[in-house]
């Protein structure tokens, strides 16, 4: 199956700086990728999501970078503010599963400090 | 849009109880997913359904756990016997298969406690 590995597990900015999550994966045939938000004692909520059609996206001030050839991608946050703090997760598909199922990093716990 | 709706949202129980969890997928979604958070395995897949059938269960931690999706609105995951081990929080999940690639949604979980 697929392995999804997720640096760092905990990180601190002051607000207003940026903030990188790295993911890294096994499956070279993966081609869809995930990140979730998840504040504290509520649901993981999709924030955005890259196919492997394309290199980068963004939506406001978070964006995801895919680089197929080294498999990983990463969730940058940029002027980063309080309610950006919560874990954020990333996914893969599994290997030999389709599309249907995700394999889930351990997850980041991120904190701005005001 | 209601979402992924479960129940009970908290459940305490003693050991050796049967425990029920209940789950409704957004309409229209043909896979649904069980997952169990716990703080050292993170979030793991247990089971999931395409089309109401069972796909994948390898994630089931063993035969006190079991799942069924009787119809497209409605899936349960059973403990019996419950034990303290198996406490955490169980996420369901769904998604719509058609189209391309679709991101799952999560329901906000229920939170088991057995004591």
């Amino acid at each position: 199956g697929e392995n999804v590995e997720q640096h760092p597990s905990t990180l601190s900015v002051q607000e207003g700086d940026s903030a990188v999550i790295k993911c890294t994966y096994s499956d070279s045939a993966s081609n869809y990728f995930p990140w979730y938000k998840q504040e504290l004692g509520k649901r993981p909520q999709l924030i955005i999501d890259i196919r492997s059609n394309v290199g980068e996206k963004k939506d406001q001030r978070i964006a995801v970078t895919l680089n197929k050839t080294a498999k990983h991608f990463s969730l940058h946050i940029t002027e980063t503010q309080p309610e950006d703090s919560a874990v954020y997760f990333c996914a893969g598909p599994r290997s030999g599963a389709g599309s249907y199922q995700l394999t889930f990093g351990k997850g980041t716990k991120l904190s701005v400090i005001p | 849009d209601a979402g992924v709706i479960q129940s009970p949202r908290h459940e305490v129980t003693e050991m050796g109880q049967e425990v029920t969890l209940r789950c409704k997928p957004i309409s229209g979604h043909n896979s649904l997913f069980w997952y169990r958070q716990t703080m050292m395995r993170g979030l793991e897949l247990l089971i999931y359904f395409n089309n109401n059938v069972p796909i994948d269960d390898s994630g089931m931690p063993e035969d006190r756990f079991s799942a069924k999706m009787p119809n497209a609105s409605f899936s349960t995951l059973k403990i019996q016997p419950s034990e303290p081990r198996d406490s955490a929080v169980y996420f369901c999940a769904s998604r719509w298969t058609g189209g391309g690639y679709q991101p799952q949604h999560f329901g906000d979980g229920t939170r088991l406690s057995i004591l």
